[in-house]
């Protein structure tokens, strides 16, 4: 069974910085890229980036290309969203999610995590 | 970068009634190559559709996804009190973006 557990609620001051974790079990860690996608309350959903944990190739997109920083430790199959200096904007829930890959940085999402959510205030 | 929008916004049904969703993309989406996603308040997305289509494992037969080039459309034919929730559509034709999202509420 493929599942990804998140590390749990997050409050954080303006400034400070932050690592939040997802550890995956069920599958081949480093034969699947793992994603973030962000919700901010009440919102839809934005893909961040995502890492291919058998090297540590890491894309992200545009809007958070220098914002977060995404690595994986594969001896605990667990990926990580890195924060050095955190603003009230990044008040969101972050979703893991493991991702189908169809070529470049495209694909779907098929198992996700329940999320964390991380308040900066 | 292609934007998807879907509707309508909000949705207003009965259980056993169908429900439409449509997703409109500002571009033709490569191969088709769109998911459909549930979302229940203070869950994960639930992947139900992928490859414009095919239902994904476990997700019941109610849920049918068609459409091709810029517009696509999920039906729920019989809606069940489970599936008042959030739908969002993603295309991954290139890279990835998502809809806003349709809610579907009684």
């Amino acid at each position: 069974e493929v599942v990804l557990v998140q590390s749990g609620a997050e409050v954080k001051k303006p400034g400070e910085s932050l690592k939040i974790s997802c550890q995956v079990s069920g599958y081949t860690f480093t034969s699947f890229w793992t994603a973030w996608v962000r919700q901010m309350p009440g919102k839809g959903l934005e893909w961040m980036g995502m890492i291919w944990p058998g090297d540590a190739d890491t894309r992200y997109t545009p809007s958070f290309q220098g914002q977060v920083t995404i690595s994986a430790d594969k001896s605990i199959n667990t990926v990580y969203l890195h924060w050095a200096t955190l603003k009230a904007s990044d008040t969101a829930t972050y979703y893991c999610a493991r991702h189908i890959n169809y070529g470049g940085d495209s694909g779907y999402f098929d198992f996700w995590g329940p999320g964390t959510v991380v308040t900066v205030s | 970068e292609i934007v998807l929008t879907q509707s309508p916004g909000t949705l207003s049904l009965s259980p056993g009634e169908r429900a439409t969703l449509s997703c409109r993309a500002s571009q033709s989406v490569p191969s088709d190559y769109v998911v459909w996603y549930q979302q229940k308040p203070g869950q994960a997305p639930r992947l139900l559709i992928y490859d414009a289509f095919f239902r994904a494992t476990g997700v019941p037969h109610r849920f049918g996804g068609s459409g091709s080039g810029t517009d696509f459309t999920l039906t729920i034919n019989g809606l069940e009190a489970e599936d008042f929730a959030v739908y969002f559509c993603q295309q991954y034709g290139t890279s990835v973006t998502f809809g806003g999202g349709t809610k579907i509420e009684v």
